[in-house]
């Protein structure tokens, strides 16, 4: 596609219920990653993948967050019993290339999903 | 450790006044990337410019410059005779090579607001 693209755009679920948030990256592009962004503040990393491994899970907060890119493409990011702490804008982005191999790993992003745990 | 600091939370001026957002970053990596992005109302997050700690010269984009001063660890984004659909949050971020994980360092943004 055009750009990176991510649903849904916003969410708003109770707390305790599972979400899903889908990516759907630049085609072509090797990397993916996952940022979370609290209002009036920078994006804080979550994890990324190279194709369909994931490299660096290290900012995950904890075991209810996972994520996976299956086929190298498409990714899915998961929150089990989700809890009012984790209402923020979640955004993917990807590039090119893997972080560190030049002017093509730069980081395109998606417009976000805004969500709301009640 | 590395960091991005944006002193300026919020900056208002007049239409087709020129403005410059402070960014200072600190890293200890000889090797790093410096990047701006653009959040808008709408609230996407937009790549503006990226530039590499071994290349200095400023850069000029329409209406955008780019001042990269290693002496001062500052890379300052100015726009000239700014317009209403400049408003935004502008972030600056930092990403090194001493970490492995590559990760981009966020400063905390500085919202502009153009007023017609």
């Amino acid at each position: 596609g055009a750009g990176v693209s991510q649903s849904p755009r916003y969410k708003v679920t109770k707390r305790g219920q599972d979400v899903a948030l889908r990516c759907d990256p630049i085609s072509g592009h090797v990397s993916l990653y996952w940022y979370r962004q609290a209002l009036g503040q920078g994006p804080e990393f979550l994890t990324y993948f190279n194709y369909e491994a994931q490299q660096d899970k290290s900012g995950l907060p904890n075991d209810r967050f996972s994520a996976e890119r299956p086929e190298g493409s498409i990714s899915t990011l998961t929150i089990q019993r989700t809890e009012q702490r984790d209402s923020a804008m979640y955004r993917c982005a990807s590039s090119l290339t893997p972080p560190g191999t030049g002017g093509t790993d730069t980081q395109y992003f998606g417009p976000g999903t805004r969500l709301t745990v009640l | 450790a590395q960091k991005v600091t944006q002193a300026q939370t919020e900056i208002s001026v007049v239409e087709k006044e020129d403005v410059t957002l402070d960014c200072v970053y600190e890293t200890r990596d000889t090797t790093y990337y410096l990047f701006w992005y653009k959040q808008p109302p709408s609230g996407e997050l937009v790549f503006l410019i990226r530039r590499n700690s071994f290349d200095e010269q400023n850069e000029i984009s329409g209406r955008y410059s780019w001042n990269f001063q290693k002496s001062t660890s500052s890379f300052n984004f100015t726009i000239t005779a700014s317009q209403v659909v400049d408003s935004a949050v502008y972030f600056c971020a930092l990403r090194g090579r001493m970490d492995s994980n590559y990760q981009l360092i966020w400063g905390a943004g500085t919202k502009l607001i153009i007023k017609p």
